[in-house]
């Protein structure tokens, strides 16, 4: 069984600049969900997606956004990316949309906003 | 809204100590609770949870008991091992919201 992975694992940008990270959720998973840990602080949900669809969405500005493909892998994009967006970002799969089956966590992609 | 306090760390503790974390929570309805533990570079992994009041979860030694009359749900372990050095993390859900996190507890365990 595969797990869920993410890449890249570390990146860095430039303010402004927009970026796309990319998550391959574990096999037999249909739902992604992609949080954000700031350094020292605990995972804060961004959104979720479900069927290539948009199942949620936490207290994020628009120009966080995703995307759900068929396979169900996802991608992030953030656009005009501000210092506050350096962060570990973590994607969790998991089966039939909603948060009652357990979350598999890839181990991230850690944004540094220069 | 929905929220999980957990104790500040560093926790620094020798190897066979006993461990407690506390972790109380705010929620709407009758929540799921959950730990789960980030080892250094990597993502976080389900060390237990408890669905219902009373409920004891319990996985590699360690256990937590769902106190509903106390909004509780505090970890422990018996004799800890310099590999469960880590961060640890309470979470709930509750009505099929998102999972909410604490902010963390880092444990370090030396030898």
């Amino acid at each position: 069984e595969t797990g869920v992975t993410q890449s890249p694992t570390h990146l860095i940008k430039t303010r402004g600049q927009q970026v796309t990270l990319r998550c391959s959720s574990q096999s037999g998973h249909n739902t992604v969900s992609w949080y954000q840990q700031a350094l020292g602080q605990g995972p804060q949900f961004i959104f979720q997606y479900y069927r290539e669809e948009e199942n949620g969405r936490g207290n994020f500005p628009p120009r966080f956004s995703g995307l759900q493909f068929p396979n169900y892998s996802s991608e992030l994009n953030v656009n005009a990316l501000e210092l506050d967006d350096s962060a570990l970002y973590l994607c969790a799969s998991s089966e039939g949309g909603g948060n009652n089956s357990p979350l598999h966590f890839g181990n991230g992609t850690r944004l540094t906003v220069t | 809204g929905n929220s999980v306090t957990q104790m500040e760390g560093p926790v620094t503790l020798s190897e066979e100590a006993f461990l407690t974390i506390n972790c109380t929570y705010t929620a709407t309805g009758y929540p799921s609770l959950f730990w789960y533990v980030q080892y250094p570079g990597e993502g976080l992994q389900l060390l237990l949870k408890a669905t219902k009041a009373d409920d004891k979860g319990s996985n590699k030694g360690f256990e937590a008991t769902y106190r509903k009359e106390t909004t509780s749900f505090h970890l422990e372990k018996g004799s800890v091992q310099v590999s469960d050095s880590a961060v640890y993390f309470c979470a709930l859900t509750s009505g099929n919201t998102p999972l909410v996190f604490g902010k963390g507890t880092r444990l370090s365990v030396i030898a």
